[in-house]
């Protein structure tokens, strides 16, 4: 059974602070999403990652991939206050395309 | 382009109703699916679609059925409401099954509360 595991589930930061997000995951998949949940909102997409080694950035966030350690991270550099959100990691589940997902990072960014 | 869209917003049954949850999306996806997210526990699958006339079981089917007899709807119906699926709902849509590059789009939720 696939399991998705996010750590911490809730993190309190200040701004310009950097910090990491990690989702775990428990079986073998070459692909993950992370996507973000402003309170009250819908899901929106932040990063596709493809491949082992993959990174991507966009802004203050880089996510990277490690196929292997079956470990993803979600960098936050020098945080700001419209970064607070929800940040989810999710794996695709064999051919199928379910998505497993993690249970969240509820990220608040004080000035 | 609307995106996917979900009707209602906001819903209160009695334990026992049933009720319909509409989705559509107007992007000409293929793949639809219903998530359930609950505190704590991140999103759920409930039911999938890889296209018209064709659905299939997620994670949590127990009393929810699925039907996709157009490209662009997919409702969910709850065919017994019961306080345990006091929920908000999404609903999501990529443009097909098992491309690497597929992101999912999601609706803007229904908040369900079952009394």
């Amino acid at each position: 059974e696939l399991k998705v595991e996010q750590n911490p589930l809730f993190l309190s930061m200040q701004e310009g602070k950097n910090y990491t997000i990690y989702c775990n995951y428990s079986t073998t998949s070459d692909r993950l999403y992370w996507y973000r949940q402003d309170p009250g909102k819908s899901l929106e997409s932040l990063f596709v990652l493809l491949s082992n080694g993959a990174v991507k950035q966009e802004g203050r966030l880089m996510a990277s991939l490690d196929t292997k350690a079956r470990l993803s991270t979600l960098h936050i550099t020098a945080a700001v206050h419209d970064l607070s959100a929800t940040y989810f990691c999710a794996v695709p589940m064999d051919s199928n395309y379910q998505l497993i997902w993690g249970a969240g990072t509820k990220l608040i960014i004080k000035p | 382009n609307a995106g996917v869209t979900q009707t209602p917003k906001f819903q209160v049954l009695k334990t026992g109703q049933s009720m319909t949850l509409q989705c559509a999306q107007d992007m000409n996806h293929e793949y639809m699916s219903w998530y359930r997210q609950d505190p704590g526990m991140g999103l759920r699958l409930i039911h999938y679609s890889v296209g018209a006339g064709i659905t299939d079981q997620g994670e949590v089917p127990n009393g929810y059925n699925v039907s996709r007899s157009t490209t662009e709807d997919f409702p969910l119906r709850l065919l017994s409401a019961a306080p345990s699926q006091t929920s908000v709902y999404f609903c999501a849509s990529s443009y097909s099954k098992g491309a690497s590059t597929d992101t999912q789009y999601f609706g803007p939720g229904t908040r369900l509360t079952v009394l």
